[in-house]
Order: C-alpha cells, then structure tokens, then sequence
C-alpha cells in the first residue's frame, strides 16, 4: 500500500519551517523517512515505529496522528541544507509487514 | 573504502546486451536490497536477501537476475531490458531485515538503448 505524501513540493526561505505529511489508508507499523539531494543516494533520517508518537533530531521531528495512518516531518528553521526530495517508507499491519514501501517523494527548496 | 558501493556509476547498454550491476557493503550488514527509481515514481523494491537467501521478489521480471554470493556482495544480472528499464538502480544494506535503517549506494544510472 503506497503511502501518499503531501505536498508534492514546497519552497521555503531560510529560516522559515515545514511540514510533510505522509498518509496511509491503513494502521502503520512504522514510518521511515529519507532525504536524497540531487544525484545522491537517499539518506536516513529517522524511523517512528508504532508505540512512539514523536520523535526529534536537533531540528527535524516526526510524528504520528491518532489513528497511527499519517505520520508528519517537521523542519525547524530551514537551513539551506534542508533542500531536497524527502521520502516516506511505510510498513503496515499490527506486527509489521516488514516491507517498506516508498512514497513518491516531497520536494523541498530551502532559499536564502 | 566505507559505507555501500556501486560499480558501475553509469551504464548504457542495448537490448540485446547482458550485464551486471554490483553492490558491495562495508557495514557488516545482514540484509541487502535492489531498488528501481525512474523519473517521478517513488522508490521501488525488486529484491530483497538477508543472510544471503532472497526473502523478497516484488514481482520483478525475469531479465533482472539477482544474486547474492554472501552478505557483503549483491549483483543484479541484466539481459535483454527494454527502454522502460532505464532507471537508476540503488543498492541499500541494512543491519537485518524489517525496521532497520537503510544505507543507500550511490546508485547505477542505467540507460536501455
């Protein structure tokens, strides 16, 4: 079940924040989120799993709604380094499926 | 050298043609995987092996042939890809299989001629 996030793409000026959402029709068992700048690799930046409701790394945090079917990333105080296609990989099923299936990506343009 | 590699970074071939793909990890990782991602599709899973068995096909068509000799190597066999095959092709490892986090390869940019 691919997940769907939203916005597909959003433009920021340093220093302003965002959120990505990424959504599922079903319960998840956990959320993976990566960044890939262009023509790199995608790189991880966190995984929420089930019990948790929110994590956080310096300015980067993610959570989950109530029902467990969306989880949203949070950017604080864009930096330029922010920019980049941000990725959702989304497990489902009450123990895990353990297959992580993408979302189509969000696009973000940090600017000075 | 650290972290996934790929050889090669670039790879026009033409229909006819065989060739392989190759990841290597330096990670001392139990799972590895094959991604397909085109232009304006989101990443998708091929395959899957942990312990060097495969524990997951997505339904991959048979011209794409992988093989994984033991946990630091995996290899993606290519024989008679169609145009639509032009894709870049990432390799990840991961500690195990499930909700580990996944280190990415720089990627083969394949191009089908």
């Amino acid at each position: 079940q691919q997940p769907v996030q939203s916005p597909q793409a959003v433009i920021l000026r340093e220093g302003e924040d965002a959120v990505i959402n990424c959504s599922s029709s079903k319960a998840l068992y956990s959320v993976h989120w990566y960044r890939q700048k262009h023509g790199e690799a995608p790189v991880f930046l966190m995984i929420l799993l089930k019990g948790g409701e929110q994590m956080r790394h310096e300015k980067i945090s993610v959570s989950f709604n109530e029902k467990k079917q969306q989880s949203s990333l949070y950017l604080t105080a864009s930096q330029l380094s922010y920019s980049g296609t941000y990725f959702c990989g989304t497990e489902d099923g009450e123990g895990g499926s353990e297959k992580l299936v993408f979302g189509k990506g969000t696009k973000l343009t940090v600017n000075p | 050298e650290t972290g996934v590699t790929q050889t090669p970074r670039h790879l026009v071939m033409g229909m006819t043609n065989k060739k392989s793909l190759k990841c290597e990890q330096h990670l001392g990782h139990n799972a590895m995987y094959w991604y397909k991602q085109s232009a304006k599709k989101p990443l998708e899973l091929m395959f899957v092996y942990s312990l060097e068995e495969r524990v997951e096909n997505n339904s991959v068509p048979s011209r794409f042939s992988p093989e994984c000799p033991n946990s630091s190597h995996l290899f993606l066999h290519l024989h008679t890809l169609q145009p639509e095959d032009s894709a870049l092709y990432l390799c990840a490892s991961s500690q195990d299989w499930g909700y580990y986090e996944q280190y990415f390869g720089p990627g083969t940019r394949l191009t089908v001629t």
